[in-house]
């Protein structure tokens, strides 16, 4: 239990619909980040937000947005979505002050199928 | 740019010792990790190593890294049914060490009875 919730787990869209998926961080974290994990792969960076500021961006499309509140939780959209959207979205969360281990906390996902 | 390889598959006997390799493109790395992702869920982090040590042991774990030949492994002892996972190994290059990972296709640890 990491203490990172994510919502909703599951859902289902058609092609060129838009997406919001969701993420609480884990308490007295100020960093979140969002992974992109197709079926069979290693997670892919997407970005990262840090004082409600995107802090570095991975080779995603600029479809993909996302948004950090005050209270550190974090959105994620997605728009005109495509087959190859369909992945398990991870969040995690980490404090950029603690210590430099690294070491993110992971949600357990949302699993967006795009038909 | 950083990329991150890892075997997709690895069978090991119970209670037998699981080796499970990586090799990484980024000499720049500060950071290294593995982490463990069972069935539908997110993922765990096992141990890290910071990319000026050799060696590091956690309990049944032990964290090997050549940086020279940029290999990273980790060594599950005495390996448990509840060892079966897929395992990820992941790089950073952040001062920080949380700023951006590249993880590995991961490796799927099957345990034999």
């Amino acid at each position: 239990e990491t203490g990172v919730t994510q919502s909703p787990t599951h859902l289902i869209k058609t092609r060129g619909q838009q997406v919001t998926l969701r993420c609480s961080s884990q308490s007295g974290h100020n960093t979140v980040s969002w992974y992109q994990q197709a079926l069979g792969q290693g997670p892919q960076f997407i970005f990262q937000y840090y004082r409600e500021e995107e802090n570095g961006r991975g080779n995603f499309p600029p479809r993909f947005s996302g948004l950090q509140f005050p209270n550190y939780s974090s959105e994620l959209n997605v728009n005109a979505l495509e087959l190859d959207d369909s992945a398990l979205y991870l969040c995690a969360s980490s404090s950029r002050w603690t210590g430099n281990t690294g070491e993110l906390f992971f949600g357990e996902g949302s699993r967006l199928t795009v038909l | 740019g950083e990329d991150v390889e890892q075997s997709l598959f690895l069978s090991v006997r119970e209670g037998d010792s699981s080796v499970i390799n990586c090799t990484y493109t980024d000499s720049s790395s500060t950071y290294l990790y593995w982490y463990k992702q069972e069935p539908g869920a997110g993922l765990q982090l096992l141990t890290y190593i910071f990319s000026n040590m050799d060696m590091k042991q956690d309990q049944r774990l032990t964290v090997l890294l050549n940086k020279k030949d940029k290999h990273l492994s980790l060594r599950i002892a005495d390996t448990q049914t509840g060892d079966s996972a897929i395992y990820f190994c992941a790089e950073s290059i952040s001062n920080f060490g949380n700023e951006k990972l590249t993880f590995g296709t991961g490796t799927r640890l099957t345990i034999i009875p």
